[in-house]
């Protein structure tokens, strides 16, 4: 079956954009999770949703980013006012519930901010 | 915050050389994961493991919860086996920690 997609999979910005970047979980899974892969820091995590609600968003790195998902199904991670520090790969995986299930990863989008 | 620490950082080896990758943490998990990443590529799940240990194929993954340790063994290595080999836990509110991976290089 179709594994985690993400889109765009490049994304280049000016500072100061708004991008979104989206995430299509496997189908049936419950649990959403967004990662960032930045070079030198290694993976970290952003937020993570169970259904449609994120009850951890302890992982937000500042309020300029925010991140919803409707229908227990797509996801979408939005970065207001870019910086270039928030250039990296940010990774979506998804999995069957939220309770210790291996999680599946998208490819990735890579935002570069000039 | 769960500190979460790998080595080596570097590894490289010949061919047909027995891997062992190491993973500790400082907190108490409810699951520890190891995952593979090739240059370029995306991120793969190897094993989730919360006790005991796990085989498939040519690989072993094995964990202490009393030592809060868990090893990636990889058998009769191959060129191909060349990815960073990550090692995240999972515990508490929030999704996985990571360590800062190990980068493993086969030579044919």
């Amino acid at each position: 079956g179709a594994g985690v997609s993400q889109s765009p999979s490049n994304k280049v910005t000016e500072k100061g954009k708004d991008v979104e970047l989206r995430c299509d979980p496997i189908s049936g899974h419950t649990a959403l999770y967004w990662y960032r892969q930045s070079l030198g820091q290694g993976l970290e995590f952003l937020i993570y949703f169970q259904g449609n609600s994120a009850p951890d968003k302890s992982g937000l790195p500042s309020d300029r980013f925010s991140a919803e998902r409707t229908g227990g199904s797509v996801s979408t991670l939005t970065i207001q006012r870019t910086q270039q520090e928030d250039s990296a790969v940010y990774l979506c995986a998804s999995s069957p519930s939220r309770i210790t299930d291996t999680q599946y990863f998208g490819p990735g989008t890579r935002l570069t901010v000039l | 915050k769960n500190e979460v620490e790998q080595s080596p950082q570097n590894l490289t080896a010949q061919e047909g050389e027995f891997i062992t990758i190491n993973c500790s943490y400082s907190v108490g998990i409810s699951a520890l994961h190891w995952l593979q990443q090739h240059p370029g590529g995306g991120i793969v799940s190897l094993f989730m493991l919360s006790s005991g240990k796990k085989k498939h194929g040519r690989l072993i993954a094995t964990i202490n919860i009393q030592e809060k340790h868990s090893s990636l063994h990889i058998t009769a290595s191959h060129p191909r086996d060349s990815a960073v080999y990550i090692c995240a836990v999972e515990g508490g509110a929030d999704g996985l920690t990571f360590g800062k991976g190990t980068h493993l290089i086969i030579q044919p």
